[in-house]
């Protein structure tokens, strides 16, 4: 089975505009979460969505929104940049079922770089 | 909200020494997970280990739910095992991982 991809892999963009991160899945899973990476917060969870639900949402403001589509592709959104938010961000995908699946599967992320 | 602890926070070590990394969390968790990230970033899962103890080939892992620690094992260590290991927990059972500040290991030829 193919692994998690994300797309763009690298991304510069400059303040105040908007940014959009593609996430495909394992095959058959349905969960997809997204995280970002800092040097300074290190990995903190930015929120995860099951059929084209979101289940959890981070602290994070308004400005980062996602989506899930039903082939269970996901995208993440961030509008109004700042330079703070520069990271990597990362997504990962779960199969849904047994406990004993419960699984996380990275992608090799997106590095965002707001000047 | 929970909060993880890993220690130590860096650790060098000679090619075929073992280590112990530990993780402690402040509240009873549905999920946890041990990811090493090598030095592209990419984060490759270990173990899903809620709790008891696994092992896969040269790692292990065991956690005490009821006390509230996971540890990981490292045996003769390679340089391949250099990067930042992570623990990463979820209190919620929807996925919600909350990750450990993790340990960087530098292993030595």
């Amino acid at each position: 089975k193919a692994g998690v991809t994300q797309t763009p892999r690298y991304l510069i963009k400059t303040r105040g505009q908007q940014v959009t991160l593609s996430c495909s899945p394992i095959s058959g899973h349905r969960s997809v979460s997204w995280y970002q990476q800092t040097p300074g917060q290190g990995l903190q969870f930015l929120f995860e969505y099951f059929s084209e639900t979101q289940r959890n949402k981070g602290n994070f403001p308004g400005r980062f929104s996602g989506r899930q589509f039903s082939n269970s592709r996901s995208e993440m959104n961030v509008s109004t940049l700042e330079l703070g938010d520069s990271a990597l961000y990362l997504c990962a995908s779960s199969p849904h079922g047994r406990a004993e699946i419960k699984t996380q599967y990275f992608g090799p992320g997106t590095r965002l770089l707001v000047l | 909200g929970i909060q993880v602890e890993q220690s130590p926070p860096d650790l060098i070590l000679q090619e075929g020494a073992n280590s112990t990394l530990r993780c402690n969390f402040s509240d009873s968790v549905n999920n946890l997970q041990w990811f090493h990230q090598n030095p592209w970033g990419q984060l490759i899962n270990l173990f899903y280990i809620p709790s008891g103890t696994k092992q896969n080939g040269r790692l292990s892992a065991t956690t005490v739910a009821t006390e509230r620690y996971s540890l990981l094992y490292i045996s003769s260590s390679q340089t391949t095992d250099s990067g930042v290991y992570f623990c990463a927990v979820d209190a919620s059972g929807t996925y919600k991982y909350i990750f450990g500040t993790g340990t960087r290991l530098k292993v030595l030829a």
